[in-house]
């Protein structure tokens, strides 16, 4: 069965300081792996996406995120955080093309970045 | 452009009664997808359409909950008989193609209390 784990339920960080948000999946066949954001009372927006190719994916808002083949990972990074950056950020995974629709979302890691 | 918009954003109903969630996906969109969000929890699937029809309705939790999308445009999810344990936010994305690679884009949801 296909999964996402977001292993932390928080994660702080001072502004200036480089922010680390960890992704693992589980999944059979090549994985698409999404990055999306939640602003207070507002909806998903994307973030970023791997497909294929440069295992380092550059998004929006100066985000990042590696994928790790080997240890089954998506981590989302940036260089230097802002009080701005803080919110929910969910992981998320479709299926390769055989593997029908439904996209897995991770249970969500909320960000804080503190001034 | 518009991005994607759902009616209402919050209703509250009382067990046992009908309810009707608008989703209205961006214009030129061919796929819709429907999400239930709990608290603390990332979105889950419920349904994707392809045009007008259902194409994987594998994430409907039972037969009390329906969708359709008759013109191919604007979605309602429909659940009958509400029970408290629907309570949640239902989101709506919406997405150029629908090819596992698209970026899904999302509205602000729509949040549902049943007393």
């Amino acid at each position: 069965a296909q999964s996402v784990a977001q292993p932390e339920d928080q994660v702080n960080v001072a502004e200036g300081n480089p922010l680390t948000v960890k992704c693992t999946y589980s999944v059979s066949g090549n994985p698409y792996l999404f990055w999306y954001v939640q602003y207070p009372n507002r909806g998903l927006q994307f973030l970023l996406k791997y497909i294929t190719g440069d295992n380092l994916v550059k998004g929006s808002y100066g985000f990042e995120a590696e994928f790790n083949k080997s240890q089954t990972s998506f981590h989302l990074k940036k260089p230097s955080a802002l009080v701005s950056d803080s919110a929910l950020y969910f992981c998320a995974v479709s299926p390769s093309v055989t593997g029908g629709f439904k996209t897995i979302f991770g249970a969500g890691t909320r960000l804080f970045v503190k001034a | 452009g518009a991005g994607v918009s759902q009616t209402p954003s919050n209703k509250v109903t009382e067990k046992g009664k009908y309810v009707e969630l608008r989703c209205d996906p961006i214009s030129g969109h061919t796929a819709l997808y429907w999400y239930r969000q709990s608290l603390g929890q990332g979105p889950e699937f419920l349904i994707y359409f392809q045009g007008t029809g259902a194409a994987d309705d594998s994430g409907l939790p039972n037969d009390r909950f329906f969708a359709v999308r008759p013109e191919g445009s604007v979605s309602t999810l429909k659940i009958q008989r509400t029970e408290r344990g629907d309570s949640a936010v239902y989101l709506c994305a919406s997405s150029p193609t629908g090819h596992v690679t698209d970026t899904q884009y999302f509205g602000p949801g729509t949040r549902l209390t049943v007393l």
